[in-house]
């Protein structure tokens, strides 16, 4: 199975300050039709999880543009600029290019 | 889009449950759809995917003991748990297409004696 890891475990963050989170991958992501299949989640509170991002960079509809993906292969980064409270609650990455489709343990974003 | 689920609530360790995602605000049939659970305070386990032209795949720890299945008349995911364990105990996610861009509210599945 692809092994996601996700770094730090936890963020502890002043409204309007910047933050990034790293997840790498067991094994590359690219799938056989060339495109990389990570995506990024937010989990509030007690809510489900939503999409913010797919294929490494690609904002969901909604999304504000404080929220960017880059990476490649196994190594990938969400930025979050200019932290808003509504941004708070943990994030996961999920990879879906290999089966069994697995998550990062999730980085949970607190307030300073 | 919007995905409903149901079916939860608690059972005996050996028993059996079914749990429905009711699947509204999209065409149902062409789409894959996933069984992803979360234990209490942990992370995002997957545990089912099926095709729209229903193929199915399952993670080691359930198959053989759980059935993902589709009625797209009825616009509905379901999820059969057989032979069920204490580390079943979960909530229950139905999530759309393999890239998981919806996901419903979940549905809590205690396995307790």
């Amino acid at each position: 199975d692809v092994v996601m890891t996700q770094t730090p475990p936890s963020l502890s963050v002043a409204i309007g300050q910047s933050v990034s989170i790293s997840c790498k991958s067991s094994q590359s992501l690219v799938y056989s039709d060339g495109k990389t299949y990570l995506h990024w989640l937010l989990q509030s509170s007690g809510r489900s999880p939503k999409r913010l991002i797919y294929q490494v960079s690609n904002l969901d509809s909604g999304v504000p543009d404080r929220f960017s993906g880059t990476g490649s292969q196994k190594d990938f980064t969400l930025k979050i600029s200019r932290v808003e409270a509504k941004d708070l609650g943990v994030y996961y990455c999920a990879q879906t290019t290999h089966f069994p489709w697995t998550f990062g343990g999730g980085t949970k974003l607190e307030l300073k | 889009v919007q995905l409903v689920e149901s079916g939860g609530g608690l059972v005996q360790p050996g028993k059996s449950l079914k749990l429905s995602c009711s699947a509204s605000g999209f065409t149902f049939s062409s789409y894959g759809m996933h069984w992803i659970r979360q234990a209490p305070g942990k992370g995002l386990d997957w545990v089912a995917y099926i095709s729209s032209s229903s193929g199915t795949v399952y993670a080691d720890a359930v198959k053989g003991r759980f059935t993902i299945s589709r009625d797209n008349a009825k616009n509905t995911l379901y999820l059969q748990l057989n032979s069920l364990k204490s580390e079943d105990t979960a909530i229950y996610y139905c999530a759309r297409r393999w890239s998981v861009d919806y996901w419903g509210q979940g549905v809590m599945v205690t396995v307790s004696s």
